[in-house]
């Protein structure tokens, strides 16, 4: 597609619920990060893959918070036992090269969730 | 690891007034300076980027600075219109880092 494409939008889970948040990448790009925004602050790094290999997690908030990209395209970004304090916009990003180069990076509208 | 200081948090300003925000960062290995602008309700808009082989960029009305030796770049924003208002956001990229790190933003108000 033209643009990076996240799904859901919007979703609000029930505290305790798993969540699974879908990222789709620019077609051909070598890296996808996931990012974490909570209100009126700036984007937090996740984790970022290059291809299917997750080569940096160390943004990743607890154990609850899993991610994967196993064909090196589509990511998805998996919540177990949702906390209030997940609650957040997770914003996907993808880059044409790999982490060395430093090209641009482009972010998707982001998955607003809210656990209650 | 990298730490960006962005100021001020808010500004306000008249329609054809400029704007400018600056940012701070702390690794000096640090090589890529890109600008993000952020509307309600959306992702982050790339508007500009500098790298640090480079001291200056323009793009029309909107321009970026970097001083690699005091590790500071800023946003400038000419002939500022409503359209303009928005959540705008600094980023620095390590040369062995893999991710982006963020300012924590600032909230640009354009009256007409």
């Amino acid at each position: 597609g033209a643009g990076v494409s996240q799904s859901p939008r919007y979703k609000v889970a029930k505290r305790g619920q798993d969540v699974a948040l879908r990222c789709d990448p620019i077609s051909g790009h070598v890296s996808l990060f996931w990012y974490q925004q909570a209100l009126g602050q700036g984007p937090e790094f996740l984790t970022y893959f290059q291809n299917e290999a997750q080569l940096d997690k160390s943004g990743l908030p607890s154990d609850r918070f899993f991610a994967e990209r196993p064909e090196g395209s589509v990511s998805t970004l998996k919540i177990q036992r949702t906390q209030q304090e997940d609650s957040a916009v997770y914003l996907c990003a993808s880059s044409l090269l790999g982490r060395q180069g430093g090209n641009t990076i482009y972010f998707g509208e982001g998955s607003w969730l809210t656990v209650v | 690891g990298e730490n960006v200081e962005q100021h001020p948090s808010t500004l306000s300003v008249q329609e054809g007034d400029s704007a400018v925000i600056k940012c701070t960062y702390s690794d000096s290995a640090s090589n890529y300076f890109p600008w993000y602008k952020q509307e309600l309700g959306k992702g982050p808009q790339l508007i500009i980027d500098i790298r640090s082989n480079v001291g200056e960029k323009k793009d029309q009305r909107i321009a970026v600075t970097l001083n690699k030796t005091a590790k500071h770049f800023s946003l400038h924003i000419t002939e500022t219109q409503p359209e303009d208002s928005a959540v705008y956001f600094c980023a620095a990229k390590g040369q062995a880092g893999t991710a982006l790190i963020f300012g924590k933003g600032t909230t640009l108000s354009v009256s007409s």
